[in-house]
Formats: structure tokens, sequence, C-alpha cells
């Protein structure tokens, strides 16, 4: 079963404006990892982020938890045409090995 | 550091036939990972290895799935034999262990059923 659900479905923007997508999650977790998947490849890590953490950078990415919410955005700032691409959340819990539930997904097109 | 091999990229079989899917992990990560991504769908893990070990195949449908990582290096995913509903992508992952941590993911094998 899917444990996460990424919003919007899908979202179209102009090269240089900013792209934020949103997962909400069940159950406790404690940690949650950013995914993203070019067409007809394999995912690619992003950022993972603990329990314990509120906000996480890497280059323009962002990354924010808020556990009590049980949900999560992830910002690509200054959006480029190589960043369109499917983006998956992906949550983890405590004693399960790094077992990872994915959402699922949030199909982001960047136009010229 | 080379990335996690797949092989092969593309399958076409007929129902009830069966299929062999390979995976070869990062080298040195002990925790390795078979998923099952249906089209518009994120992925749903299938079994998980730590070395040759099962840790998790709560959602491997054993009637018609197995899988197996001798030596706690390379695994393959067979299915026999197989349903329209098995036509998906199945991507193989890898880390280093079973801490919170990147996963890292091939390119998958890509399995039609007629």
């Amino acid at each position: 079963s899917q444990q996460g659900e990424e919003d919007p479905q899908a979202l179209s923007i102009q090269e240089g404006e900013n792209a934020t997508m949103n997962c909400s999650y069940k159950t406790s977790i404690n940690n949650l990892q950013w995914y993203r998947q070019n067409s007809g490849r394999g995912l690619v890590h992003l950022i993972l982020i603990r329990s314990n953490e509120r906000e996480k950078h890497s280059g323009r990415l962002r990354v924010t938890l808020d556990t009590s919410k049980k949900s999560s955005s992830l910002l690509i700032t200054a959006s480029r045409a190589a960043d369109t691409a499917s983006y998956f959340c992906a949550t983890g819990f405590t004693g399960g090995g790094n077992k990872l539930t994915f959402g699922t997904g949030t199909q982001l097109k960047v136009e010229l | 550091e080379a990335g996690v091999a797949q092989s092969p990229r593309y399958k076409i079989i007929e129902k009830r036939q069966s299929v062999a899917f390979w995976c070869n992990p990062i080298s040195g990560h002990a925790t390795l990972y078979w998923y099952q991504q249906i089209l518009g769908q994120g992925p749903k893990l299938l079994i998980q290895f730590q070395n040759n070990g099962v840790v998790d195949d709560s959602q491997l449908p054993k009637d018609r799935f197995s899988a197996e990582r001798l030596k706690g290096v390379d695994s393959t995913l067979k299915i026999q034999p197989a349903k329209l509903e098995d036509s998906a992508v199945y991507l193989c992952a890898s880390s280093a262990d079973r801490g919170a941590q990147p996963q890292h993911f091939g390119d998958g094998t890509r399995l039609s059923i007629l």
C-alpha cells in the first residue's frame, strides 16, 4: 500500500519559477526521503530528512518536515527544463531496517 | 563508483511463461531491494535482503515470485508463471546497510505480459 500521497499529481511551470510539491503520510516515521525519476530511468535520491529535523537544504532544493501534521514539502528554486521528472516521497520507520514506502508521485514539467 | 546494474532492460513474454531478472548492486552494499513499479504509481517493495538473508518479503506474491541473493552480492528475481497484472517495471536498489540512508537504484527491467 502507498503510505504517502503527493500533491499535486501534476505541475507545469515555466523555467525560472519555483516548484513546490507536498507529501502527506499516515504513520509515525523516523525519516523521509525525496527521489527524482526521469522517464524510463531509475530513481535518484535527492535528500533525506530525519524526524527530529525540520528543514534541510541541498543546492536548489529545500525540504521541510512537519511531523505534527505528518507532511513534508519539496521546494525547487529557479527551476530548469532538466528538472522535468516525477518526484516521489518515501517514508521510513523506526525498526524498519531502511524499508521505504513510496508515495504516488508528482509529475513536474518545466517549460522553456 | 559503478551504479546498480540490471538486465535485461526490456522483456516481453506471454502469460503463464516464466521470466528472470538480474541485479548487481553497488560494490560493498549489504542491503538489496527489489521493487515493482506499475505505470503511474510509486515503487512497491517486493523483497529486501541483508547480505544473503531475507529481511522483508511481506509483499512478495510467493506463489509465483521468488528471489535469491547467493553469496550476498548479485540477486535474481523470478516470476513463474507470469500473469497479465505483473506488467510493470522491476527496480533493484541497494544501500550500504539497513539504517536510514539513501537507496541507489538501477534503471529497471520493463516487463510486458501479452
